[in-house]
């Protein structure tokens, strides 16, 4: 496609349910990064996707939080148990690798009820 | 502990006059530097990138500098317009195993007609 997707662009969830968002990166992007954004707030990062090599998780917030990335494309960042400071903005974006520009996602809102 | 800092407060001006945001950043050494602009509601998007080895670089009304040390990046806007009214967010890049982007909390911009 012509930029990043997110899917869903809205989710509302009832507290302590799973949910599963969306990233299709560009074509060809190697890089692909998850944020999260709450009101007012900055970019929280939360994991980094480079190639092959393994990623780096250093920014989830606790073991409720998983990502993956299948063939080098679409990912998927799961929250198990949700609970409502999960609530925010969980922005995808894409790049080719170093000094390259990230091309951001819509980003989906996630409300936890 | 390694920070991002970009001023919280929003910064008023009057059009036509030129806005500096300023980024500080401890405990990184950043290969790169990119500012952001982000609207309300959408993802961030890329503006300009400068190297550790440039200590500035302009694009149009836009211009920024980098000092490695002071550890700090400026981010002018010249004769500003209503809209360049956003938020503009401060991207480090550092080589770990790959190249990571850490983003600054963002500075809110307000130009007046």
């Amino acid at each position: 496609g012509a930029g990043v997707s997110q899917s869903p662009s809205n989710k509302v969830t009832e507290k302590g349910k799973d949910v599963e968002l969306r990233c299709d990166p560009i074509s060809g992007h190697t890089a692909l990064y998850w944020y999260r954004q709450s009101l007012g707030q900055g970019l929280e990062f939360l994991i980094y996707f480079q190639g092959n090599s393994a990623p780096d998780k250093s920014g989830l917030p606790s073991d409720r939080f998983s990502a993956e990335r299948t063939g080098g494309s679409v990912s998927t960042l799961t929250i198990q148990r949700t609970q409502q400071e999960d609530s925010a903005v969980y922005l995808c974006a894409s790049s080719l690798g170093a000094e390259s520009r990230a091309f951001f996602g819509q980003g989906t809102r996630l409300t936890v009820v | 502990s390694q920070k991002i800092e970009q001023n919280s407060e929003a910064l008023n001006i009057q059009e036509g006059k030129t806005a500096t945001l300023t980024c500080n950043y401890t405990n990184y050494s950043p290969a790169y530097l990119q500012w952001y602009r982000q609207d309300p509601g959408r993802g961030p998007v890329f503006l300009l990138l400068i190297r550790e080895n440039e200590k500035e670089k302009r694009k149009e009304r836009l211009k920024v500098t980098f000092d490695t040390t002071l550890k700090q990046s400026l981010f002018h806007i010249t004769a500003s317009q209503p809209a360049d009214s956003a938020t503009y967010l401060c991207a480090l890049d550092q080589e770990t195993g790959g190249f990571k982007t850490i983003f600054g909390a963002g500075t809110r911009l307000f130009v007046k007609a």
